[in-house]
């Protein structure tokens, strides 16, 4: 296991697209984080997961995002009618119990 | 205010020099502190994290909690070029999410 794998790396998208993005975390960690970072800004959480269970998800994230992880392994993070505002870094993570977090590489998201 | 601040810098050390990195939570309740390097256009990676009061080292990187003062600081010995980074602190409350402050910038001069 080599670490946390993000696909796709970059994606461009037209305004109102839908777009989705996978992450496939290290496989012995059972919480799984989805952040969103601009430049010049620290990573924003958007949600997390243990195992299947979604436990959390940030109040400042509109409907049109929509995160699962089925079988608690692998999640997609789906944005719907995507916007300009949305473009940034989708970063996931994952964690054992304590420790922090691995990131992946990341999801550069642009939308034109 | 924000939970987690951080100055954005840049801080600039010559090479060798001690290079100081500092960072304030708002959350009493905060339980663990972590301290995240980001070469630009890279994720984040993690260099150590504490729990309790007083001083961790790991090779060049001490880090320093207070929880009285809510402060948290990453010194970092013998500065290299290569640490040349963004600095990012995190702090973890009652539930696993990570609140991460915005970065200070180093920039490491030979």
């Amino acid at each position: 296991d080599t670490g946390v794998s993000q696909n796709p790396r970059h994606k461009i998208t037209k305004r109102g697209q839908n777009v989705t993005f996978r992450c496939d975390p290290i496989s012995e960690h059972n919480r799984l984080y989805w952040y969103r970072q601009t430049l010049g800004q620290g990573p924003e959480f958007l949600t997390y997961f243990q195992n299947e269970a979604q436990l959390e998800k940030s109040r400042l994230l509109s409907d049109r995002f929509s995160a699962e992880r089925p079988k608690g392994s692998f999640s997609t993070l789906e944005i719907q009618r995507t916007e300009q505002g949305d473009s940034a870094m989708y970063l996931c993570a994952s964690s054992p119990r304590q420790g922090g977090y691995t990131f992946g590489s990341g999801t550069r998201l642009t939308v034109v | 205010q924000k939970e987690v601040e951080q100055n954005s810098g840049p801080l600039s050390v010559p090479e060798g020099a001690i290079a100081s990195l500092n960072c304030t939570y708002s959350d009493r309740g905060s339980q663990s502190f972590f301290w995240y390097r980001q070469y630009s256009g890279k994720s984040p990676e993690l260099i150590m994290f504490i729990y309790s009061n007083g001083d961790k080292e790991d090779g060049r990187f001490t880090a320093q909690l207070n929880k009285a003062s809510q402060y948290v600081s990453l010194l970092i010995r013998d500065s290299q070029p290569s640490d040349s980074a963004t600095y990012l602190c995190a702090v973890r409350g009652n539930t696993d999410k990570l609140i991460f402050g915005t970065g200070t910038r180093l920039q490491v001069f030979p």
